[in-house]
């Protein structure tokens, strides 16, 4: 059985980096053609990509957040780690970690995720 | 606005079918591979559908994809009251990144 858990702050303040932890079981991330993505989701609207780490150590970013994210894994502790500089209001979201498995062909595959965590940005 | 095109909401009764769009471009639908997630009120998306046409186990046969060309679409058949929620597509796009669609919310009359 596949679970992915994220953790991290739940209030964060303004211009602050927000740091989320991704804890995963059942699949390993040195496994050829896996990986592990970001998405998030503000309050009533629609998903949004963040980031992907393959299991080579290979990562994707979002072009439009990509100077404020970073995304590391820890293949030891089956953890990918998240962080997201210079935090706004507007990052207002529920944060998913979610597993891309090494059957999928397409890069927006991700047959499990995490239950999500909400980060509020508020000062 | 997201890159991939989607209705907004479609509608159906019981048991008809319904199908659900996802309108992109070259550089993403058209050369990549299409997956669709379903999203119940308060919980994590489910993936339905991978690369175009595939089901992942435990994905009953109501649900198919399809693509043709810049779109992709998904139907569901026999609709059933419990499959009122947020679809989306997704696929990758040349500026090396995952797209979502804007979403299509369901709605079982």
């Amino acid at each position: 059985q596949i679970t992915l858990k994220e953790s991290g702050p739940t209030l964060v303040k303004p211009t602050q980096t927000l740091t989320l932890t991704c804890t995963f079981s059942g699949f390993s991330l040195s496994t050829s053609g896996v990986a592990v993505g970001w998405i998030r989701q503000p309050p009533g609207k629609a998903l949004e990509w963040l980031a992907l780490i393959y299991w080579d150590g290979d990562k994707r970013y979002s072009p439009s957040l990509k100077s404020r994210l970073t995304i590391t894994k820890d293949t030891s502790k089956n953890q990918v780690v998240l962080t997201m500089t210079n935090m706004d209001p507007v990052d207002t979201a529920t944060y998913y970690c979610a597993h891309r498995p090494g059957y999928c062909v397409g890069t927006g595959c991700y047959t499990d995720w995490g239950q999500g965590t909400l980060v509020t940005v508020s000062s | 606005q997201s890159v991939l095109t989607q209705p907004p909401s479609v509608s159906a009764a019981p048991g008809q079918k319904v199908t659900i769009s996802c309108s992109g471009s070259s550089s993403n639908i058209g050369n990549n591979y299409v997956s669709w997630y379903q999203q119940l009120p308060g919980t994590a998306p489910k993936l339905l559908i991978y690369d175009n046409n595939k089901r992942p186990s435990g994905i009953p046969d109501r649900f198919s994809g399809s693509k043709s060309g810049t779109s992709a679409t998904l139907g569901i058949t026999g609709l059933q009251t419990g499959d009122e929620a947020d679809y989306y597509c997704a696929t990758w796009d040349s500026s090396l990144s995952v797209l979502f669609g804007g979403g299509t919310k369901l709605t079982v009359l």
